[in-house]
């Protein structure tokens, strides 16, 4: 089957730790995007990539720090740095970025 | 930044009535799309319509575009309580090689 897998689909953090999320994608698709989503909030952009070995900054990079050494990967590590983690965190992917964007189905992080 | 906002924040109405969703936005945009998401899930791409289009239609749904007063409508007809869901419009800008810029979202309830 073809698309987006996210896991965990739960996490759990302690202070001063650093977590990561993984997200994959079996549809050869050159972008992919993290967001943040808060509880009845819309999305805020993390970071984004379009190619291999490239990302950039979305609206709330800092306490994240992303890698694309990968086509099919794009994992997001949740650094000590930011203070107030919990939130649901999506990733998605797209032929281009003005193209539609597929999501995975989430992961949700809190703090112990 | 946030492009789009969508109007109203909250719709509640009763199964078989019609649905209206409204998004405005800034800037000059090369297609706008509408997302929906179910509680706890990721989204679900639900239909693309480009700057040059006025109305498009799948299935049950129809949006409008409106590129002068920079706004577009979202209409479910006939809804269902499986219509439940919270509605999000994003924006691909024509400036180029941007990621979509999604609005807060509309979150409809369909009472049965």
């Amino acid at each position: 089957d073809g698309g987006i897998t996210q896991s965990p689909k739960y996490l759990f953090r302690k202070e001063g730790q650093n977590v990561t999320l993984s997200c994959e994608q079996n549809l050869n698709h050159d972008a992919m995007y993290w967001y943040r989503q808060d509880p009845g909030q819309g999305l805020r952009l993390i970071y984004y990539s379009q190619i291999v070995n490239d990302f950039q900054k979305g609206d709330i990079a800092e306490g994240y720090s992303v890698s694309r050494e990968k086509k099919e990967s794009f994992p997001l590590t949740v650094t000590s740095a930011q203070k107030n983690p919990t939130a649901f965190y999506l990733c998605a992917s797209s032929p281009h970025t003005a193209n539609i964007q597929y999501f995975g189905a989430g992961t949700r992080l809190s703090v112990l | 930044s946030q492009q789009g906002e969508e109007d109203p924040q909250a719709l509640s109405i009763q199964e078989g009535e019609n649905a209206t969703m409204n998004c405005s936005y800034k800037t000059s945009i090369n297609n706008l799309q509408w997302y929906r998401q179910n509680s706890g899930r990721g989204l679900v791409h639900l239909i693309l319509i480009r700057s040059n289009e006025r109305e498009k239609h799948s299935g049950r749904l129809r949006v409008t575009l409106d590129t002068s007063k920079k706004s577009s409508s979202l209409l479910i007809t006939a809804s269902r309580a499986a219509d439940t869901a919270s509605y999000f419009c994003a924006t691909a800008l024509s400036s180029g090689n941007t990621p979509l810029v999604f609005g807060k979202g509309t979150r409809l309830s369909v009472i049965a």
